[in-house]
């Protein structure tokens, strides 16, 4: 069963801490995303990646950054937590041109900073 | 990117009565995606109905894109308690691998 894994299902971080989080994917796709869920606001983009190495801002860069250093592996960093950044985050993966697979979704990490 | 609206926000039906749900977008796309979120959980995906495409069926689900209103619904008939989740249309710009995904439709279905 093909799958995207985030590492932490839950989390709670300190104001100012540096926090990680980790996408993994099993199916080989180039494309991969991270964005956070809000309540009245819907998802978000904040970065993306075409390929190893390479990283695009999405909508809501600011106070994040990324790392792509494998293709299946995909890292967001807080690069200094702060409590509105305390969100739901969710990573994706897909395939050029999605075709008729869409993106596949992994469970999404439940941050809150305090 | 400018985000699509999903119409009605919420939505509360009973078992068996079918359950649709409207959703507009604002760019020239290359398609459109509908996926589903249970609560606290990741997206799944649905449905893809391209641009040239006017119609789509998935078993129960039932899909139709206007691209002249920029416009797409889901139909899903039959429901059941279990169809009970969020529902969420994503546009993916043309020449763009970015999907840019709508506020979403809660639906509740009443056993």
């Amino acid at each position: 069963d093909v799958k995207v894994t985030q590492s932490s299902r839950y989390l709670v971080k300190r104001t100012g801490e540096k926090v990680f989080l980790e996408c993994v994917q099993d199916m080989d796709h180039e494309n991969m995303f991270w964005y956070r869920q809000d309540p009245g606001l819907g998802l978000r983009l904040i970065y993306f990646s075409y390929d190893v190495k390479m990283k695009e801002k999405g909508d809501i860069p600011e106070g994040y950054s990324v790392s792509r250093e494998k293709k299946e592996r995909f890292s967001l960093i807080l690069e200094s937590a702060s409590t509105n950044q305390t969100s739901m985050y969710l990573c994706a993966s897909s395939a050029p041109g999605t075709g008729n697979y869409g993106y596949t979704f992994g469970s999404g990490t439940r941050l809150t900073v305090v | 990117s400018q985000q699509g609206e999903e119409d009605p926000q919420a939505l509360s039906i009973q078992e068996g009565e079918n359950a649709t749900m409207n959703c507009s977008y604002k760019t020239s796309i290359n398609n459109l995606q509908w996926y589903r979120q249970n609560s606290g959980r990741g997206l799944v995906h649905l449905i893809l109905i391209r641009s040239n495409e006017r119609e789509k069926h998935s078993g129960r689900l039932r899909v139709t894109l206007d691209t002249s209103k920029k416009s797409s619904s889901l139909l899903i008939t039959a429901s059941r308690a279990a169809d009970t989740a969020s529902y969420f249309c994503a546009s993916e710009g043309a020449g763009s691998y970015q999907l840019t995904f709508g506020k979403g439709t809660k639906l509740s279905v009443i056993p």
